[in-house]
């Protein structure tokens, strides 16, 4: 595709529920990220994933929150028993990733998924 | 780690009337650096970006920053701005090229007719 993709655009879900989030990279790009943006606030880090090197998940709020990235593709976030403080648009953006580019490190962002904890 | 700081969170400003959005970055080793724009209803996108050369940069929409590294700031300029400009600006720096950034809290451009 032309872009990144994210789905599903919208989730409202339960409280207590289980959620996965579903980023479709631009094809080639080997660096993966998730970011949380709460409302009116800006956007928060969660994990970076580049190429087949173990992904950094400093950024992850608790052992709720995982994510998985199979080769340089489709990636999933995966929240268990969401809390109403898990409301937020869940943002994955893609980049070309180390190839001696300047244009490497330029992300490139999906419409994000917006999640409802109720 | 790299961290970033958006003093301002609203900046109202009068059409055609000049702007500064500021930002300051904690750490000058290595630093590339980037602003993303926002606007009403869509994605984030890439606005400029400084990673080497010349510390002025532009936009193709008439924005430019500065890399100033003893003060350690990237602030964003328009000389004018226009109605099309309403969106939500985030500074975003990274270190040593690591591919991680790290987005500041952002400053929404509010331009008024």
């Amino acid at each position: 595709g032309a872009g990144v993709s994210q789905s599903p655009s919208n989730k409202v879900t339960e409280k207590g529920k289980d959620v996965e989030l579903r980023c479709d990279p631009i094809s080639g790009h080997t660096a993966l990220y998730w970011y949380r943006q709460r409302l009116g606030q800006g956007l928060e880090f969660l994990i970076y994933f580049q190429g087949n090197s173990a992904p950094d998940k400093s950024g992850l709020p608790s052992d709720r929150f995982s994510a998985e990235r199979t080769g340089e593709s489709v990636s999933t976030l995966t929240i268990q028993r969401t809390q109403q403080e898990d409301s937020a648009v869940y943002l994955c953006a893609s980049s070309l990733g180390p190839v001696g580019t300047t244009t490497s490190y330029e992300q490139y962002f999906g419409p994000g998924t917006r999640l409802t904890v109720t | 780690a790299q961290s970033v700081t958006q003093l301002d969170s609203q900046v109202p400003v009068f059409e055609e009337a000049p702007v500064e959005l500021r930002c300051n970055y904690s750490s000058s080793v290595s630093v590339y650096l980037f602003w993303y724009v926002q606007y009403p209803n869509q994605g984030l996108q890439l606005l400029l970006k400084y990673l080497s050369g010349s510390t002025l940069v532009e936009s193709i929409n008439g924005f430019e920053a500065e890399f100033n590294k003893s003060q350690t700031s990237f602030h964003l300029r328009k000389p004018s701005v226009h109605i099309s400009d309403t969106a939500e600006y985030f500074c975003a720096p990274s270190s040593g090229g690591y591919q991680k950034v790290t987005f500041g809290t952002g400053t929404k451009l509010q331009v008024i007719p």
